[in-house]
C-alpha cells in the first residue's frame, strides 16, 4: 500500500530543544517537500529536495534543517532558533520535474508540534 | 511569479444545495492548477487538476472545476453539497517553467455544510 507516513502525529517540545519530524514515502518519488501550516493560512514551503543528497530552502527555512540521505526519507529538524515553532507540519512528495506529472504532490497526514 | 487568490475565506451552504468556491490565479506561463481538500488534522487530498487538456475538469466526490484563461479563474463547483464535504479547500497553482516543482497555495476556503 503506497503512501507517505509522518511520525509522530503529535509532538510536544520544551522551548530551547531541537526536535526531528519523520517523513517516509514508498511511492518511489524523487522530490520531497516540507510545509508549515498555521491556523487560517495556506501552506508555506520550508525546504524541498528534488534528488537524494540535494535540497533547497523554501520561503521560510530559517530555524529549520533537513537531510536527504535516502530517496524514501526526508526528516525535518526544528531547531531552537525557530522562534515560533508551534504549527502543523506537512510532508509531501512528487515525481521529478519533466516526467509529465504536472507537479501533483501527495501529502502525508501531518505532525502537530506544540512548544510548551 | 505565480500567485493564487481564494476569494472567500468561509463559505456556508445547506445540504443538497450547490457549492461554489472561487479561485483566481496569476502565472507567467501556462499553469497547472489543482484543488486540494483538507479535513481537520489531516493531510491534503487531491480533488482535481488542470493540466492544459480539457478546460472542464472532473474530480472526485462529484466536484468539478473550469479553467477560464480570459478570467484567470479556476472555480470549484459541486451540484449538491453533502455533509461530508465540510472541510477546508485549497486552490493551488504551479508554473513548471518558472517555479520548477514548487506549488503556490491559496489561503484556503473553509466550507461549512448545514443540515
Amino acid at each position: 500500500d503506497g503512501g507517505i507516513t509522518q511520525s509522530p502525529k503529535y509532538l510536544f517540545r520544551k522551548e530551547g530543544q531541537n526536535v526531528t519530524l519523520s517523513c517516509e514515502q514508498n511511492l518511489n518519488h524523487d522530490a520531497m517537500y516540507w510545509y508549515r501550516q498555521d491556523p487560517g493560512q495556506g501552506l508555506r514551503l520550508i525546504y524541498y529536495s528534488q534528488i537524494v543528497n540535494d535540497f533547497q530552502k523554501g520561503d521560510i527555512a530559517e530555524g529549520y534543517s533537513v537531510s536527504r540521505e535516502k530517496k524514501e526519507s526526508f526528516p525535518l529538524t526544528v531547531t531552537s532558533a525557530q522562534k515560533n515553532p508551534t504549527a502543523f507540519y506537512l510532508c509531501a512528495s512528487s515525481v521529478a520535474r519533466g516526467y509529465g506529472s504536472y507537479n501533483e504532490q501527495f501529502f502525508g497526514p501531518g505532525t502537530r508540534l506544540t512548544v510548551l | 511569479a505565480q500567485s493564487v487568490t481564494q476569494l472567500d475565506s468561509h463559505v456556508s451552504v445547506s445540504e443538497g444545495t450547490p457549492v461554489l468556491l472561487r479561485c483566481n490565479y496569476s502565472s507567467s506561463y501556462s499553469p497547472s492548477l489543482f484543488w486540494y481538500v483538507q479535513h481537520p488534522n489531516k493531510g491534503l487530498q487531491l480533488l482535481l487538476k488542470y493540466t492544459s487538456a480539457a478546460t472542464l475538469v472532473k474530480g472526485i466526490n462529484g466536484f468539478e472545476a473550469e479553467f477560464k484563461k480570459s478570467e484567470t479563474s479556476f472555480h470549484l463547483t459541486k451540484p449538491s453539497a453533502h455533509m461530508s464535504d465540510a472541510a477546508e479547500y485549497f486552490c493551488v497553482v504551479s508554473d513548471q517553467e518558472t517555479s520548477g516543482s514548487r506549488l503556490t497555495f491559496g489561503e484556503g476556503t473553509q466550507l461549512t455544510v448545514n443540515p
